[in-house]
């Protein structure tokens, strides 16, 4: 099993509509994760972090699930602007220094 | 605040060229300091990670070496490129312990032809 992994997608989805992308972990002590949103031949910026309680962040929630080891980003009235490479990262117990990211999900927003 | 400058943007080299990949960081002292690289359609990948002044830890076997000169100067470099050395060139810096978040430069695209 990878240590992140992630559906590549491409999603395609409509402007206003309703998107959600699942990440699961292999790392069961794994501490602390992490939405990042990578634009074309940018470099990636953190979107926000991921608590186990949930969290929320205008449009967009994330959500952690250690029994099933995965998270969820939840992205609600998409807007055009949206459209990018949505990457998860996990920081694994362990590993103080070092971040381990999927490979991300292409998110795509049509008018 | 925090700022982290990383240059060039694009590179194109001949194979067997050397490389020199700097980053900077301002606004903060003693950052962890991380380079990664970024192949088309691929994942980030961890290459060099450094916890303070002359301490650099390689993840992977690779053509490539850093060092930190300076408590927040980050160098990438290669004697001789090769072909699979293409690819998105990013540095990063994270804060001190509890602080896990990485934020990263706007990277160097490098092309070996």
């Amino acid at each position: 099993r990878k240590e992140v992994e992630q559906d590549p997608g491409p999603f395609n989805v409509p402007e206003g509509a309703t998107v959600a992308f699942n990440c699961t972990y292999s790392n069961s002590a794994s501490q602390s994760f992490f939405w990042y949103r990578q634009d074309c031949r940018k470099e990636p910026k953190l979107l926000m972090s991921v608590y186990s309680s949930g969290n929320e962040d205008g449009r967009f929630t994330a959500q952690l699930n250690r029994a099933s080891q995965y998270i969820s980003l939840l992205i609600r009235d998409s807007k055009l602007s949206d459209s990018a490479t949505y990457l998860c990262v996990v920081n694994p117990r362990g590993s103080n220094y070092k971040l381990t990211f999927g490979k991300g999900t292409l998110l795509t927003v049509n008018p | 605040s925090q700022t982290i400058h990383q240059w060039p943007a694009t590179l194109v080299q001949p194979v067997g060229s050397p490389l020199s990949l700097e980053c900077t960081v301002e606004g903060t002292s003693n950052p962890n300091l991380y380079w990664y690289r970024q192949a088309a359609g691929r994942g980030l990948q961890l290459l060099f990670y450094s916890v303070g002044i002359g301490q650099i830890s390689s993840e992977v076997p690779q053509n490539l070496s850093a060092s930190r000169p300076q408590d927040r100067q980050f160098i990438l470099s290669s004697k001789k490129l090769l072909l699979s050395d293409s690819g998105f060139y990013l540095c990063a810096w994270r804060g001190g312990a509890g602080d896990e978040k990485l934020f990263f430069g706007s990277g160097t695209q490098l092309s070996v032809l």
